[in-house]
């Protein structure tokens, strides 16, 4: 099946710093590629997805680029805000097309500090 | 309101007592799931539903049961909770020919 890696955290910046989240995936064929979000005592929220290769997911000042080269998603936000402080979840389809389970990375914590 | 609800939000139950987990929503959405968050570990399938008939068990379904009484309404069931069972359990539902997931707010259990 297909599987994702992401950077281990904690991951701690200075308000407006730059921030890059890796992700780094293995998969057959082409499949959609998600950001998950989860702030602090609450359930997962999508941030973004790209469902095609080249595609760039944004939202909320983040973004991430389906790069089929280096099979990777990385997440970046360009100057990061104490309310981006949360666990940051990479995600593809489990399988292949028609499966509709995803698997998620581990997560990487994320704390700005003002 | 919230599309998708999960009751209770905090339970902290004995070690042998019979739980049950309940997942509500109004999205509309045919497919249902039960994940399990522990630190560090990411989200761990549990069982999932494609419609009211059909559930399948996930990559760890040891201990667990399920029972979708409605196209809304998915519940997950620890007939003999176990102190390993501590954790964070979610709900998500999707829909179409999507891969797209929707949570709910999740469900913080203490097992002692």
């Amino acid at each position: 099946g297909n599987s994702v890696t992401q950077m281990e955290g904690p991951v701690t910046l200075s308000e407006e710093a730059f921030l890059t989240i890796n992700c780094t995936y293995t998969a057959t064929g082409y499949p959609s590629l998600f950001w998950y979000v989860q702030y602090p005592g609450e359930g997962l929220q999508l941030l973004l997805k790209a469902t095609k290769a080249d595609d760039k997911g944004s939202n909320k000042g983040f973004e991430a680029t389906y790069r089929k080269e280096t099979t990777s998603f990385h997440l970046e936000k360009g100057s990061v805000q104490v309310s981006d402080s949360a666990v940051y979840f990479c995600a593809l389809p489990a399988s292949g097309a028609g499966s509709y389970q995803l698997t998620f990375g581990k997560g990487t914590k994320l704390s700005v500090i003002p | 309101d919230a599309d998708v609800t999960q009751t209770p939000r905090n339970r902290i139950t004995k070690t042998g007592k019979r739980i049950m987990l309940e997942c509500s929503q109004t999205k509309g959405h045919d497919r249902m799931y039960w994940y399990r968050q522990d630190p560090g570990l990411g989200l761990q399938l549990i069982y999932y539903s494609f419609d009211v008939k059909d559930i399948n068990k996930g990559e760890i379904s040891d201990g667990y049961s399920v029972s979708r009484q409605a196209q809304a309404k998915f519940s997950l069931s620890l007939e003999s909770a176990i102190p390993n069972q501590t954790a964070l359990y979610f709900c998500a539902t999707g829909a179409g020919g999507t891969d797209t997931q929707y949570f709910g707010p999740g469900t913080r259990l203490t097992v002692l």
